[in-house]
Protein backbone atom coordinates (compact mmCIF):
# COMPACT_ATOMS: atom_id res chain seq x y z
CA UNK A 1 0.00 0.00 0.00
CA UNK A 2 1.30 3.85 -0.97
CA UNK A 3 2.26 5.96 2.26
CA UNK A 4 2.98 9.66 2.57
CA UNK A 5 4.72 11.13 5.30
CA UNK A 6 5.54 14.38 6.56
CA UNK A 7 7.88 15.02 9.27
CA UNK A 8 7.15 18.37 9.88
CA UNK A 9 4.94 18.84 12.49
CA UNK A 10 5.10 22.65 12.23
CA UNK A 11 7.47 25.04 10.14
CA UNK A 12 7.86 28.82 10.28
CA UNK A 13 9.46 31.23 8.17
CA UNK A 14 9.66 34.84 8.20
CA UNK A 15 8.25 36.94 5.48
CA UNK A 16 10.13 37.70 2.46
CA UNK A 17 12.06 34.52 3.15
CA UNK A 18 12.14 30.78 1.53
CA UNK A 19 10.82 27.70 3.51
CA UNK A 20 10.86 23.97 2.71
CA UNK A 21 8.48 21.49 3.60
CA UNK A 22 9.46 17.87 3.31
CA UNK A 23 7.54 14.84 1.66
CA UNK A 24 8.49 11.15 1.43
CA UNK A 25 6.06 8.67 0.31
CA UNK A 26 6.57 5.03 -1.04
CA UNK A 27 5.24 3.04 -3.58
CA UNK A 28 5.40 0.36 -6.13
CA UNK A 29 4.41 1.86 -8.81
CA UNK A 30 6.41 3.68 -11.70
CA UNK A 31 3.44 6.41 -12.85
CA UNK A 32 1.45 8.38 -10.30
CA UNK A 33 0.88 11.98 -9.12
CA UNK A 34 1.98 13.95 -6.48
CA UNK A 35 0.26 17.24 -5.04
CA UNK A 36 0.76 19.83 -2.17
CA UNK A 37 -2.59 21.37 -0.89
CA UNK A 38 -3.22 24.50 1.32
CA UNK A 39 -5.80 24.18 4.09
CA UNK A 40 -5.95 27.74 5.57
CA UNK A 41 -8.51 28.19 8.10
CA UNK A 42 -11.28 28.78 6.02
CA UNK A 43 -10.57 24.29 5.36
CA UNK A 44 -10.58 24.26 1.91
CA UNK A 45 -8.22 22.05 0.23
CA UNK A 46 -6.41 24.53 -2.29
CA UNK A 47 -3.98 22.70 -5.30
CA UNK A 48 -0.67 24.86 -5.09
CA UNK A 49 1.51 22.46 -7.58
CA UNK A 50 1.29 19.34 -9.31
CA UNK A 51 4.11 16.86 -10.18
CA UNK A 52 3.45 14.03 -12.62
CA UNK A 53 6.10 11.75 -12.54
CA UNK A 54 6.97 10.72 -15.73
CA UNK A 55 8.04 14.09 -16.13
CA UNK A 56 11.70 15.02 -14.72
CA UNK A 57 11.55 18.23 -14.74
CA UNK A 58 10.35 19.93 -11.24
CA UNK A 59 6.92 21.66 -11.25
CA UNK A 60 6.68 25.11 -10.57
CA UNK A 61 3.53 27.60 -9.87
CA UNK A 62 5.11 31.07 -9.36
CA UNK A 63 6.16 31.11 -5.71
CA UNK A 64 5.93 27.96 -5.44
CA UNK A 65 8.86 25.42 -6.49
CA UNK A 66 9.39 21.15 -5.99
CA UNK A 67 11.96 19.34 -5.73
CA UNK A 68 11.29 15.40 -7.10
CA UNK A 69 13.55 13.21 -6.39
CA UNK A 70 12.05 10.09 -7.69
CA UNK A 71 14.35 7.78 -6.80
CA UNK A 72 14.45 8.62 -3.69
CA UNK A 73 10.87 8.86 -2.98
CA UNK A 74 10.94 12.71 -1.76
CA UNK A 75 8.64 15.83 -2.81
CA UNK A 76 9.40 18.72 -1.34
CA UNK A 77 7.63 21.99 -1.69
CA UNK A 78 9.89 25.27 -1.91
CA UNK A 79 7.98 28.30 -1.07
CA UNK A 80 10.22 31.58 -1.91
CA UNK A 81 9.29 35.08 -0.96
CA UNK A 82 7.07 33.89 1.38
CA UNK A 83 3.96 36.03 2.00
CA UNK A 84 1.77 36.23 5.68
CA UNK A 85 -0.98 34.67 2.83
CA UNK A 86 0.59 31.78 3.00
CA UNK A 87 0.05 30.24 6.27
CA UNK A 88 -1.63 27.54 6.34
CA UNK A 89 -1.69 23.56 6.63
CA UNK A 90 0.39 21.88 4.03
CA UNK A 91 -0.20 18.35 2.77
CA UNK A 92 1.43 16.37 0.18
CA UNK A 93 -1.01 13.69 -1.10
CA UNK A 94 -0.02 10.79 -3.84
CA UNK A 95 -2.20 9.94 -6.84
CA UNK A 96 -1.68 6.52 -8.29
CA UNK A 97 -2.41 6.65 -12.16
CA UNK A 98 -3.59 2.79 -12.85
CA UNK A 99 -7.29 3.31 -11.79
CA UNK A 100 -7.30 4.06 -8.29
CA UNK A 101 -8.16 7.78 -8.37
CA UNK A 102 -8.05 8.55 -4.42
CA UNK A 103 -5.70 10.81 -2.80
CA UNK A 104 -3.78 9.36 -0.39
CA UNK A 105 -2.81 12.26 1.91
CA UNK A 106 0.07 12.79 4.72
CA UNK A 107 -0.43 13.97 8.22
CA UNK A 108 0.12 18.16 6.92
CA UNK A 109 2.80 20.70 8.34
CA UNK A 110 1.45 23.81 9.74
CA UNK A 111 3.21 26.86 8.46
CA UNK A 112 3.48 29.95 10.55
CA UNK A 113 4.74 33.20 8.31
CA UNK A 114 6.11 36.10 10.84
CA UNK A 115 6.43 39.61 10.25
CA UNK B 1 -18.80 29.59 -11.85
CA UNK B 2 -19.66 28.27 -8.44
CA UNK B 3 -17.33 25.49 -7.31
CA UNK B 4 -17.83 22.43 -5.17
CA UNK B 5 -20.99 23.24 -2.85
CA UNK B 6 -20.99 21.75 0.60
CA UNK B 7 -24.25 21.98 3.22
CA UNK B 8 -24.27 21.86 5.99
CA UNK B 9 -20.89 23.64 7.16
CA UNK B 10 -21.47 23.00 10.70
CA UNK B 11 -23.44 19.92 12.55
CA UNK B 12 -23.98 18.56 15.80
CA UNK B 13 -25.03 15.11 16.55
CA UNK B 14 -25.93 12.84 19.07
CA UNK B 15 -24.42 9.47 19.46
CA UNK B 16 -26.04 6.71 17.58
CA UNK B 17 -28.07 9.37 14.96
CA UNK B 18 -27.96 9.25 11.44
CA UNK B 19 -26.79 12.12 9.59
CA UNK B 20 -26.91 12.95 5.79
CA UNK B 21 -24.11 15.49 3.74
CA UNK B 22 -24.58 16.90 0.63
CA UNK B 23 -22.30 18.17 -1.99
CA UNK B 24 -22.95 19.78 -5.38
CA UNK B 25 -19.71 19.42 -7.58
CA UNK B 26 -18.26 22.16 -9.86
CA UNK B 27 -19.91 22.99 -13.12
CA UNK B 28 -19.26 20.66 -15.73
CA UNK B 29 -17.79 17.41 -13.60
CA UNK B 30 -19.36 13.87 -12.82
CA UNK B 31 -17.30 12.47 -10.87
CA UNK B 32 -17.58 13.25 -6.95
CA UNK B 33 -15.11 11.74 -4.10
CA UNK B 34 -15.54 11.79 -0.10
CA UNK B 35 -13.17 12.30 2.63
CA UNK B 36 -12.90 12.16 5.95
CA UNK B 37 -10.75 14.39 7.72
CA UNK B 38 -10.17 14.10 11.98
CA UNK B 39 -8.63 16.28 14.24
CA UNK B 40 -5.10 16.67 13.21
CA UNK B 41 -5.02 13.93 10.60
CA UNK B 42 -4.93 14.37 6.47
CA UNK B 43 -8.08 13.66 4.75
CA UNK B 44 -8.89 9.92 4.03
CA UNK B 45 -10.73 8.56 1.45
CA UNK B 46 -14.38 7.49 1.99
CA UNK B 47 -15.91 6.56 -1.62
CA UNK B 48 -16.31 7.78 -5.35
CA UNK B 49 -19.33 8.03 -7.19
CA UNK B 50 -19.45 8.21 -11.39
CA UNK B 51 -22.70 7.46 -13.23
CA UNK B 52 -24.73 7.12 -9.93
CA UNK B 53 -22.71 3.81 -8.70
CA UNK B 54 -19.75 3.74 -6.47
CA UNK B 55 -16.76 3.41 -8.22
CA UNK B 56 -14.09 2.99 -5.32
CA UNK B 57 -14.55 2.61 -1.59
CA UNK B 58 -11.68 3.20 1.17
CA UNK B 59 -11.81 1.16 4.25
CA UNK B 60 -14.94 2.74 6.15
CA UNK B 61 -17.69 0.71 7.33
CA UNK B 62 -21.14 -0.22 5.93
CA UNK B 63 -22.41 2.27 8.43
CA UNK B 64 -20.93 5.16 5.46
CA UNK B 65 -23.08 5.25 2.44
CA UNK B 66 -23.65 7.63 -0.29
CA UNK B 67 -25.29 8.41 -2.74
CA UNK B 68 -24.92 10.54 -6.68
CA UNK B 69 -28.32 11.94 -8.44
CA UNK B 70 -28.79 12.77 -12.51
CA UNK B 71 -27.53 16.22 -11.64
CA UNK B 72 -24.04 14.55 -10.43
CA UNK B 73 -24.92 16.09 -7.23
CA UNK B 74 -23.74 13.07 -3.69
CA UNK B 75 -24.61 12.76 -0.43
CA UNK B 76 -23.05 10.68 2.46
CA UNK B 77 -24.81 9.21 4.84
CA UNK B 78 -23.31 8.13 8.22
CA UNK B 79 -25.60 5.76 10.36
CA UNK B 80 -25.60 4.93 13.94
CA UNK B 81 -22.99 7.57 14.79
CA UNK B 82 -20.04 7.35 16.88
CA UNK B 83 -17.96 9.89 18.64
CA UNK B 84 -15.33 9.04 16.49
CA UNK B 85 -17.04 9.69 13.08
CA UNK B 86 -16.51 13.33 14.86
CA UNK B 87 -14.62 15.03 11.42
CA UNK B 88 -14.49 17.33 9.02
CA UNK B 89 -15.94 15.76 5.67
CA UNK B 90 -14.76 16.82 2.55
CA UNK B 91 -16.17 16.73 -0.78
CA UNK B 92 -14.10 16.86 -3.91
CA UNK B 93 -15.23 16.83 -7.42
CA UNK B 94 -13.92 16.09 -10.83
CA UNK B 95 -13.66 14.75 -14.72
CA UNK B 96 -13.59 10.97 -15.06
CA UNK B 97 -9.87 10.00 -16.78
CA UNK B 98 -8.70 13.87 -15.30
CA UNK B 99 -8.99 12.73 -11.52
CA UNK B 100 -5.75 14.55 -11.07
CA UNK B 101 -7.92 17.81 -11.81
CA UNK B 102 -9.60 17.49 -8.18
CA UNK B 103 -11.40 20.54 -7.09
CA UNK B 104 -12.63 20.58 -3.06
CA UNK B 105 -15.39 22.33 -0.97
CA UNK B 106 -15.14 23.75 2.09
CA UNK B 107 -16.21 20.06 3.73
CA UNK B 108 -18.90 20.05 6.82
CA UNK B 109 -18.06 20.18 9.91
CA UNK B 110 -19.61 17.06 12.32
CA UNK B 111 -19.43 17.12 15.50
CA UNK B 112 -21.05 13.71 17.27
CA UNK B 113 -21.88 14.29 21.13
Amino acid sequence: AQTVTQSQPEMSVQEAETVTLSCTYDTSESDYYLFWYKQPPSRQMILVIRQEAYKQQNATENRFSVNFQKAAKSFSLKISDSQLGDAAMYFCAYMGVDNTDKLIFGTGTRLQVFP
Amino acid sequence: DAGVTQSPTHLIKTRGQQVTLRCSPKSGHDTVSWYQQALGQGPQFIFQYYEEEERQRGNFPDRFSGHQFPNYSSELNVNALLLGDSALYLCASSLLGAQEKLFFGSGTQLSVL
